[in-house]
């Protein structure tokens, strides 16, 4: 299921860069996500849209930010990547139409920061 | 604040059932849901139940949910080895719709 993308899938990057993860979905959702995963920790909020004016700060959104593009794109930037980024990245999207409101998630990008 | 607990790890053989078990801190849960992560991969949602429901069943899958205990549990009837894989539980409140996940359950399916 390619409905929705994440690019690139993996990156190694080294302390103080700048990295930038992409999202695009095809599902015509007007939410979107971008979560965190760590061993052991489940998945943690960073930043979250409701539309394409609406940006929204997560549990964990120091040293991250983000830019809605389009409904269909979201992205996430590392302004200076340190070590602790170093995490499996997520982005989801939901729809506003629907009650359960299912969030439904890319692929991932494994990042590792040197 | 919201808190959702999972069991870490799962062993089970094949053939058998496997009873996945949750607990979570908010009343207010509208929704709550199974995603399955298999190795490599994203979430991929497997069910979710209403609140005002206390059981749902699909094909293999069974979804409990004792709203006065907030337990929530998953069933895989004769659980596979392509079943392997982690499980999340989460939660949705009323108002702003976060999702709440655990910290997921490592199921293991041997032969």
């Amino acid at each position: 299921d390619a409905d929705v993308t994440q690019t690139p899938r993996n990156r190694i990057t080294k302390t103080g860069k700048r990295i930038m993860l992409e999202c695009s979905q095809t599902k015509g959702h007007d939410r979107m996500y971008w979560y965190r995963q760590d061993p052991g920790l489940g998945l943690q909020l960073i930043y979250y849209s409701f539309d394409v004016k609406d940006i929204n700060k997560g549990e964990i959104s120091d040293g991250y930010s983000v830019s809605r593009q389009a409904q269909a794109k979201f992205s996430l930037s590392l302004e200076s990547a340190i070590p602790n980024q170093t995490a499996l990245y997520f982005c989801a999207t939901s729809s506003s139409r629907t009650s359960e409101e299912t969030q439904y998630f890319g692929p991932g990008t494994r990042l590792l920061v040197l | 604040g919201e808190d959702v607990e999972q069991s870490l790890f799962l062993s089970v053989r094949e053939g058998d059932s496997s009873v996945i078990n949750c607990t979570y801190t908010d009343s207010s849960s509208t929704y709550l849901y199974w995603y399955k992560q298999e190795p490599g991969a994203g979430l991929q949602l497997l069910t979710y139940i209403f609140s005002n429901m206390d059981m749902k069943q699909d094909q293999r899958l069974t979804v409990l949910l004792n709203k006065k205990d907030k337990h929530l549990s998953l069933r895989i009837a004769d659980t596979q080895t392509g079943d392997s894989a982690i499980y999340f539980c989460a939660e949705k409140g009323t108002g702003f719709q976060k999702l709440v996940f655990g910290t997921g359950t490592r199921l293991l399916v041997s032969p």
